[in-house]
């Protein structure tokens, strides 16, 4: 089952706005990624974070893997149409080096 | 790099009957990954391979649930005796081990729906 809680579980903004998410963890991971999906369509990655305090950014996107190792944020700004989606967390759980455990996403909602 | 393809994108099929979903990975990558995605969830892991191997199952997958690598490249994932549960996403990624950093990359998945 899921490990993540990745909050809000949706959010309805006016363009240009900007946003935040996050996603935290009762355990350690040891990697942080950031995946959109659109509706009917694979997850694409958008940024991955590999050590703990790491900010890394991605044109307008912009995520930082937590110095606890417990949490991750993304963050979006300048918000435009095409940012609507559903935003996935994952994260590679200390000790796992191989599978991934994902959050239940963000909608993200822009509004015109 | 044409990424990760998965045929067919939709399926549906009839309670009980098989089913099987092709993945092609990204030609240079050696691990391949099947993962479930249901209706407001994130995707939930399946199982993974490293080359021909699998290593990996998870408790999702029930002995209905069959996967292959044969050679190493294209992977399958078969499903005996359909039930209406097994309606959902099913996702294929890939990544390659031994750079450094890898991270996953997903196709476009199999829709499949048992009626």
């Amino acid at each position: 089952g899921q490990q993540l809680n990745q909050s809000p579980q949706s959010m309805f903004i006016q363009e240009g706005e900007d946003v935040s998410m996050n996603c935290t963890s009762s355990s350690i991971f040891n990697t942080w990624l950031w995946y959109k999906q659109d509706p009917g369509e694979g997850p694409v990655l958008l940024i991955a974070l590999y050590k703990a305090g790491e900010l890394t950014s991605n044109g307008r996107l912009t995520a930082q893997f937590g110095i606890t190792r417990k949490d991750s944020f993304l963050n979006i700004s300048a918000s435009i149409p095409s940012d609507v989606g559903i935003y996935f967390c994952a994260g590679q759980p200390q000790g796992s080096a191989r599978q991934l455990t994902f959050g239940s996403g963000t909608q993200l909602t822009v509004l015109p | 790099d044409t990424g990760v393809s998965q045929n067919p994108r939709h399926k549906i099929t009839k309670r009980g009957q098989n089913v099987t979903f092709r993945c092609d990975p990204i030609s240079e990558h050696n691990r391949l990954y099947w993962y479930r995605q249901t209706l407001g969830q994130g995707p939930e892991f399946l199982t993974y391979f490293q080359n021909e191997a699998q290593l990996e199952k998870s408790r999702l997958l029930s002995d209905r649930f069959s996967a292959e690598r044969p050679k190493g490249s294209f992977s399958t994932l078969e499903i005996q005796r359909t039930e209406q549960g097994d309606s959902a996403m099913y996702l294929c990624a890939s990544s390659l081990v031994g750079q450094k950093n890898s991270p996953l990359h997903f196709g476009n998945g199999t829709r499949l729906t048992v009626t």
